[in-house]
């Protein structure tokens, strides 16, 4: 059974920083494209981050990018999200989403909620 | 960037009826569709893929159809628990748009 697990959200002031992680179980972790996707109190999906199988390609949403850093690391099945330069509109629940061949998000955790306020 | 506009907004319907809700792309998404649900308090779940294909585990009486800009999730005979947030999401090209999303109710 494929299992998701986010850690590391949490509190943090405008212009902070946060590590998320993602403790992945259940497939071969090292096949598959990972991704980061958020949710805005109240509001709709954003997709966030995409991680390539190996990790040699990386995507970002315009709004992140320059300050979120993905990375993944197969030995440990673990994705991480490296959040700098936090700002209030970064506050959502981040969801570990498993993608498939074509990038359709078949297994997703249960998310972690990041708070950016003073 | 593609933009996809879902309609309507809200959705009430009661069960047993027919649910029709639609996604618009601004530019064509080929048959890169797919179409999530999200219950009240929950993580979304992948219903749709490919534009109409189900997922494992959907039930029959989902079904998605479309290409290239207009896409439809039909839910045949709703039930109270398909009360839930629907969003349609481009999985070719990047970023990957999702859309606003149509909320149903159920009455």
């Amino acid at each position: 059974e494929v299992h998701l697990l986010e850690s590391g959200g949490g509190l943090v002031q405008p212009g902070g920083s946060l590590r998320l992680s993602c403790a992945a179980s259940g497939f071969t972790f090292s096949s598959y494209a990972m991704t980061w996707v958020r949710q805005a109190p109240g509001q709709g999906l954003q997709w966030v981050s995409t991680v390539s199988v190996g990790g040699g390609s990386t995507y970002y949403a315009v709004s992140v990018r320059g300050r979120f850093t993905i990375s993944r690391d197969d030995s440990k099945h673990t994705l991480s999200l490296q959040m700098n330069s936090l700002r209030a509109e970064d506050t959502a629940v981040y969801y570990c989403v498993k993608g498939d061949s074509n990038y359709y998000y078949d297994f997703w955790g249960q998310g972690t909620l990041v708070t950016v306020s003073s | 960037d593609i933009v996809l506009t879902q309609s309507p907004a809200t959705l009430s319907l009661s069960p047993g009826e027919r649910a029709t809700l639609s996604c618009r792309a601004s530019q064509s998404v080929d048959n890169y569709l797919a179409w999530y649900q999200q219950k009240p308090g929950q993580a979304p779940r992948l219903l749709i893929y490919g534009a109409s294909n189900r997922a494992t585990g959907i039930p029959a009486r989902f079904s998605g159809s479309g290409s290239g800009t207009d896409f439809t999730l039909t839910i045949s005979s709703l039930e109270p628990e398909d009360l839930a947030v629907y969003y349609c999401q481009r999985s070719g090209g990047w970023p990957k748009t999702f859309g606003r999303g149509t909320r149903l109710e159920i009455k």
